[in-house]
């Protein structure tokens, strides 16, 4: 079966440090991952994806997010947590049967001042 | 910009009542859904809709009814609530169903109690 594992609950760092959040998957043929945010009382946002190509790819807000194929792991990373960062983060991983996303249960990210 | 547009924001309900919640979409998206977002489950596909005129069961469809009757609204109807509905509901889009690149938009959400 098709799953998403965000092993943390809850992560706390304080401004300024790099951040993690971690993913992992577990899927049939190639994995189409991606990274959600949502902020307090607000619908998700999308942040990045991996399709295919680079294993680093890029988002928004200076998120990235490494694709690592032998440790079935799509960790979400920062170099420099703001408190703005502070939310829930959502991992996904497209079904390749039925196209739909596979959620993980969400990570708290708390930024310290 | 409006993108995606849900209502009720908030709503008490009775058990056994039914309940319509209401998306709307200005993107004009081929793709919609209806995802419920309860504490430590994250979220778990109810029903989904890849173009006009189709829909589709999700992960939790059971109790749950849609209709895409156009390509703009996508409304969700509990026919009988129950508490275990009790939940943060949200609609979403995308550009394309079948061959969906992940790349969801999502409005603001419904927290729906029912007591």
């Amino acid at each position: 079966a098709q799953s998403v594992a965000q092993p943390e609950d809850q992560v706390n760092v304080a401004e300024g440090n790099p951040l993690t959040v971690k993913c992992t998957y577990s899927v049939s043929g190639n994995p189409y991952l991606f990274w959600y945010v949502q902020y307090p009382n607000r619908g998700l946002q999308f942040l990045l994806k991996y399709i295919t190509g680079d294993n680093l790819v890029k988002g928004s807000y200076g998120f990235e997010a490494e694709f690592n194929k032998s440790q079935t792991s799509f960790h979400l990373k920062k170099p420099s947590a703001l408190v703005s960062d502070s939310a829930l983060y959502f991992c996904a991983v497209r079904d390749g049967s039925n196209y739909q996303l596979i959620w993980g249960a969400g990570t708290k990210l708390i930024i310290k001042p | 910009i409006a993108g995606i547009t849900q209502a009720p924001t908030s709503q008490i309900l009775a058990a056994g009542r039914r309940m319509t919640l209401r998306c709307t979409q200005d993107m004009r998206h081929n793709a919609m859904y209806w995802y419920r977002q309860d504490l430590g489950l994250g979220l778990r596909l109810i029903h989904y809709s890849n173009t006009a005129g189709t829909t589709g069961k999700g992960e939790v469809p059971d109790g749950y009814s849609v209709s895409r009757a156009n390509t703009d609204d996508f409304p969700l109807t509990l026919a009988s609530a129950v508490p275990s509905q009790t939940s943060v509901y949200f609609c979403a889009s995308s550009p394309t169903g079948t061959s969906n690149t992940g790349e969801l938009f999502f409005g603001e959400g419904s927290r729906l109690t029912v007591l």
